[in-house]
């Protein structure tokens, strides 16, 4: 089992462009969550999906961001135009679901915006 | 009410020692409460979790003190070692739902 699969792992970019990032679940996990964690705020939920469905997208912290799954093994965080302020390492998570509480983190994308 | 409050934010015990970190909530719909560990580079991995209908579980050097009454629960690392070193979170999951809500980190030294 390969785990939970995150790119890029790190990326640079430029303040306003627009920054991709993506996730592939566990096989056979129906639940992925989007986390951020800056040493400020620590790790916070952006958002999670079940079933391919977002459920709970509170944590989003603005319009400029936005995520989607279109399908189980696949997941993707924008952020549109990015800001500095944005710079944080964005981490995924998948859960098998059912009587299953564990979450599985991936290692990361470290984001830089200049 | 969705903050589950993390104490120290940093930590330095002797080779040997035990290291305590604490964690207090407010929200009584929490229904699971894990400990996550995550070592420079990585993403957290589960260490240990309990549930408020029991008021200790232990695994190895690790045990989870659960004191529903006050709120609060406590990760407690007996003999710790150089390779405990990480960052230590606890949580807490809304009941019925998968969504954690993370404490702020204790960053733990163990000194050789």
């Amino acid at each position: 089992d390969a785990g939970v699969i995150q790119s890029p792992r790190h990326e640079v970019t430029e303040m306003g462009q627009e920054v991709t990032l993506r996730c592939k679940p566990i096989s056979g996990h129906n639940s992925l969550f989007w986390y951020r964690q800056t040493m400020m705020r620590g790790l916070e939920l952006l958002i999670y999906f079940n079933n391919n469905v977002p459920i709970d997208d509170s944590g989003m912290p603005e319009d400029r961001f936005s995520a989607k799954m279109p399908n189980a093994s696949f997941s993707t965080l924008k952020i549109q135009p990015s800001e500095p302020r944005d710079s944080a390492v964005y981490f995924c998570a998948s859960n098998s679901g059912g009587r299953s509480n564990e979450q599985f983190f991936g290692p990361g994308t470290r984001l830089t915006v200049l | 009410q969705q903050q589950v409050k993390q104490s120290p934010q940093s930590l330095i015990v002797q080779k040997g020692g035990i290291s305590i970190i604490n964690c207090a909530y407010e929200n009584t719909a929490f229904d699971y409460f894990p400990w996550y560990q995550q070592f420079p580079g990585k993403g957290p991995a589960l260490l240990i979790a309990i549930r408020p209908d029991v008021s200790e579980k232990k695994e190895g050097r690790f045990t989870i003190s659960f004191n529903k009454s006050a709120k609060q629960f406590s990760l407690h690392i007996m003999d710790s070692q150089p390779g405990d070193s990480a960052t230590y979170f606890c949580a807490a999951r809304n009941r019925g739902t998968y969504k954690y809500i993370f404490g702020t980190g204790t960053r733990l030294k163990v000194l050789a």
